[in-house]
C-alpha cells in the first residue's frame, strides 16, 4: 500500500527567506505525487501534481516541488515566503496502476511565516 | 472549493442521532470521495463513488453510509454507530480515473465540521 511522510510538524521562515516543505513516499511502482494546501477551515486546495516528465513541477502561487526518484522524495519549495503562505500542507501520492484514484494523504505541514 | 459546495459549514449532533452531510458539485465530474479530517492524523478516505450508483467503502467506513443516486451528489450520513464522529469531513471529485492513465486530479469542497455534543 503506499504511504507518505511528511517529517516536519511545523515548518517556522522569515518572509521572504526559501521555504522548502518535506515529503517522501513509498508505492510501487512510478507515483503520481500531489501538493495540497488547506487554509483555517477550508477545504484543500490543489497546488501541483507530477506524473510524468520533467521532475522540477511549477505550480500556483510561486510553488514549485521537486521529484527525485533515488530519494523517494517530493519536496515542494518557494523562493521567497509571504506571511500569506501560512497555512497547512499536504503531500499525497497514488500509483499508477489501477482506476480507483486512491490517494494516499501525509499527516501535513503546518507552515508558519514570521513578518 | 470553486464548483463544490458542502453543507451545513457547521453540524451539531446529539449522541444517538443520525446526521447527513450534503455534498454537490457542479464539475461534471463522474468520481466522488468522501474524507475525514482529525487534527494530526491527515485525511481518511470514507467513501468513494466512480460512477452513479456505485460506491466503494474507503479505510474508515464503519459507522458511516452513502448514497449515489446522482453524478452531482454524494451525500454522507454518518449515523449513531460512528463512536467518535467530530471531525472535519472534505468531499472531493474528480474526472474518471481510466486505468493506467487514471492521474485525474481531486479537487475539494469548502468542509463541514461535526460535533457531537
Amino acid at each position: 500500500a503506499q504511504s507518505v511522510a511528511q517529517p516536519e510538524d511545523q515548518v517556522n521562515v522569515a518572509e521572504g527567506n526559501p521555504l522548502t516543505v518535506k515529503c517522501t513516499y513509498s508505492v510501487s511502482g512510478n507515483p503520481y505525487l500531489f501538493w495540497y494546501v488547506q487554509y483555517p477551515n477550508r477545504g484543500l486546495q490543489f497546488l501541483l501534481k507530477y506524473i510524468t516528465g520533467d521532475n522540477l513541477v511549477k505550480g500556483s502561487y510561486g510553488f514549485e516541488a521537486e521529484f527525485n526518484k533515488s530519494q523517494t522524495s517530493f519536496h515542494l519549495k518557494k523562493p521567497s515566503a509571504l506571511v500569506s503562505d501560512s497555512a497547512l500542507y499536504f503531500c499525497a501520492v497514488r500509483p499508477p496502476l489501477g482506476g480507483n484514484n486512491r490517494l494516499a494523504f501525509g499527516k501535513g505541514n503546518q507552515v508558519v511565516v514570521i513578518p | 472549493d470553486g464548483g463544490i459546495t458542502q453543507s451545513p459549514k457547521y453540524l451539531f449532533r446529539k449522541e444517538g442521532q443520525n446526521v447527513t452531510l450534503s455534498c454537490e458539485q457542479n464539475l461534471n465530474h463522474d468520481a466522488m470521495y468522501w474524507y475525514r479530517q482529525d487534527p494530526g492524523q491527515g485525511l481518511r478516505l470514507i467513501y468513494y463513488s466512480q460512477i452513479v450508483n456505485d460506491f466503494q467503502k474507503g479505510d474508515i467506513a464503519e459507522g458511516y453510509s452513502v448514497s449515489r443516486e446522482k453524478k452531482e451528489s454524494f451525500p454522507l450520513t454518518v449515523t449513531s454507530a460512528q463512536k467518535n464522529p467530530t471531525a472535519f469531513y472534505l468531499c472531493a471529485s474528480s474526472t474518471r480515473p481510466t486505468g493506467m492513465r487514471g492521474t485525474d486530479t481531486q479537487y475539494f469542497g469548502p468542509g463541514t465540521r461535526l460535533t457531537v455534543l
